[in-house]
C-alpha cells in the first residue's frame, strides 16, 4: 500500500511569511509524529498524536508552530512568522501504536527555507 | 537521563568486517525496539525491530535484546560500502508508545 507522504517536498519562504506543512499517513495508522532535521543534526521531536487523545505538544519550539489533524488522519503543520533559523527538513511518520505493532514509518519530508 | 542514548561514533569500519552498534534506554517497561537506517539527504527507514530478549537475524543485520541490562544493539556482518549511513536506535515508552530516538551513530565503510 501507499506510504507515508508529505507535500510539499521543497518550500521557499520569505522570512515572516506563514507555512503549511501536509501529511498523510499510511491508512490505519493512529499515531502521527512530526519531527524537524536541520542539516547534518539529529531528529527533533515536535508533536505526536495519539488516536484520541490530546496530542503531545511537547517538542514544539514556540508559539509560532501548531499543528493539527483533522479526522484522525491527515496532519497540519503550521509555522507561523517563519525565521531564517526555521529552515530545515520537516519529516512527518506515522505507526499503528500498539504494543504489537508500534513500527513508525517515515514520509520523504518537506525542505523548508526561509530566505 | 536521555531515553534513549547511543554510542556516539563516527564508527569507521572496513570492508567486510562486523559493524557493532549500541544503544540503552531508561524505560524498563518498553516492549519494542527499532533499528533506522538514514542515508545523507534522505528520511529515516525502518530496518529492524525487535520484541523479545535474544538474537534476530535478518540477512546481513542482527538485532540484540537484553531487557535487563536495558540494552540494544545491532550488528551489520560483512559490512558494504553502501552501509554507510547514520543508524537510529528507537524506543516506545510504555504509557503511550511514544517513540523516543538516540542521536544515532554514523558508519562508514571503508573499500
Amino acid at each position: 500500500g501507499a506510504g507515508v507522504s508529505q507535500s510539499p517536498s521543497n518550500k521557499v519562504t520569505e522570512k515572516g511569511k506563514d507555512v503549511e506543512l501536509r501529511c498523510d499517513p499510511i491508512s490505519g495508522h493512529t499515531a502521527l509524529y512530526w519531527y524537524r532535521q536541520s542539516l547534518g543534526q539529529g531528529l527533533e521531536f515536535l508533536i505526536y498524536f495519539q488516536g484520541n487523545s490530546a496530542p503531545d505538544k511537547s517538542g514544539l519550539p514556540s508559539d509560532r508552530f501548531s499543528a493539527e489533524r483533522t479526522g484522525g488522519s491527515v496532519s497540519t503543520l503550521t509555522i507561523q512568522r517563519t525565521q531564517q533559523e526555521d529552515s530545515a527538513v520537516y519529516l512527518c511518520a506515522s505507526s499503528r501504536r500498539t504494543s504489537a505493532e508500534n513500527e513508525q514509518y517515515f514520509g520523504p519530508g518537506t525542505r523548508l527555507t526561509v530566505t | 537521563q536521555k531515553e534513549v542514548e547511543q554510542n556516539s561514533g563516527p564508527l569507521s569500519v572496513p570492508e567486510g568486517a562486523i559493524a557493532s552498534l549500541n544503544c540503552t534506554y531508561s524505560d524498563r517497561g518498553s516492549q519494542s525496539f527499532f533499528w533506522y537506517r538514514q542515508y545523507s539527504g534522505k528520511s529515516p527507514e525502518l530496518i529492524m525491530f525487535i520484541y523479545s530478549n535474544g538474537d534476530k537475524e535478518d540477512g546481513r543485520f542482527t538485532a540484540q535484546l537484553n531487557k535487563a541490562s536495558q540494552y540494544v544493539s545491532l550488528l551489520i556482518r560483512d559490512s558494504q560500502p553502501s552501509d554507510s549511513a547514520t543508524y537510529l536506535c528507537a524506543v516506545p515508552r510504555w504509557r503511550d508508545y511514544k517513540l523516543s530516538f538516540g542521536a544515532g551513530t554514523t558508519v562508514t565503510v571503508r573499500a
